[in-house]
C-alpha cells in the first residue's frame, strides 16, 4: 500500500515563494508526479521526478529524495491564478498513481 | 485531438437506479482508469486497464463494472446506486501501461445520488 502525507492548507503572498512538502510510503516505486487542480477542474499534469534531485520548470520546480520518501513541490514569483490544490502522486507500476489528499494553496494580494 | 472526453458532466439519480458514465479518449493510449474525487479524501483509484480486454479493480471498486472493448472507450457502470457514491468521477489515459507516466484526466461526472 502507499501512504501519502502533505498539508492540507497553505497560505501565501502574491509575489512570494512556497514550498509545498509531501512523504510518502510505497510498496514499489517508478516515480512522483504533482498535480495542479483548480476548483472545479480535472487535474493537469506539473512535474514528474524519476530520479532525485531538483527539476526546474519554469516558476515551478520540484525536487525528489528517494532514500527520505520526500518530495517537495516549490512555486515561485506567486500570481493568483495559483491558487488550487496541488496532488503529491508517487506512482508503483502499471496499477497507476496513488494521489495524496491534495494541499489547498491559498494565495493572497 | 479531443484527448479524454466524459459524458455526461453532470448526473442526478435515485437511489437504486444503474447508469453508465462515458469515457473516451483519442490518443492511442494504452493505460486508462477511473478515479472518485470526494471532500477531503482526494483521488481513490476505482478500476483501470493496461489494453483492451484487461481491467482490474483499484483502492475502491465496489458498487461499479468496468469494461474495455476497445483501446478508446472505457465506460464505468454503476450497478445499484446508493448516495455514498455522490461524488466527482474523472477518467484518466496515459500512454503505456507498464510504467507508470503522466495521467491525461478528463474534465469529470459530477453525480449525485439521492
Amino acid at each position: 500500500g502507499q501512504n501519502i502525507d502533505q498539508p492540507t492548507e497553505m497560505t501565501a503572498t502574491e509575489g512570494a515563494i512556497v514550498q509545498i512538502n509531501c512523504t510518502y510510503q510505497t510498496s514499489g516505486f517508478n516515480g512522483l508526479f504533482w498535480y495542479q487542480q483548480h476548483a472545479g477542474e480535472a487535474p493537469t499534469f506539473l512535474s514528474y521526478n524519476v530520479l532525485d534531485g531538483l527539476e526546474e520548470k519554469g516558476r515551478f520546480s520540484s525536487f525528489l529524495s528517494r532514500s527520505k520518501g520526500y518530495s517537495y513541490l516549490l512555486l515561485k514569483e506567486l500570481q493568483m491564478k495559483d491558487s488550487a490544490s496541488y496532488l503529491c502522486a508517487p506512482g508503483g507500476g502499471a496499477d497507476g498513481l496513488t494521489f495524496g489528499k491534495g494541499t489547498h494553496l491559498i494565495i493572497q494580494p | 485531438n479531443a484527448g479524454v472526453t466524459q459524458t455526461p458532466k453532470f448526473q442526478v439519480l435515485k437511489t437504486g437506479q444503474s447508469m453508465t458514465l462515458q469515457c473516451a479518449q483519442d490518443m492511442n493510449h494504452e493505460y486508462m482508469s477511473w478515479y472518485r474525487q470526494d471532500p477531503g479524501m482526494g483521488l481513490r483509484l476505482i478500476h483501470y486497464s493496461v489494453g483492451a480486454g484487461i481491467t482490474d479493480q483499484g483502492e475502491v471498486p465496489n458498487g461499479y463494472n468496468v469494461s474495455r472493448s476497445t483501446t478508446e472507450d472505457f465506460p464505468l457502470r454503476l450497478l445499484s446506486a446508493a448516495p455514498s457514491q455522490t461524488s466527482v468521477y474523472f477518467c484518466a489515459s496515459s500512454p503505456l501501461a507498464e510504467v507508470v507516466n503522466e495521467q491525461f484526466f478528463g474534465p469529470g461526472t459530477r453525480l449525485t445520488v439521492l
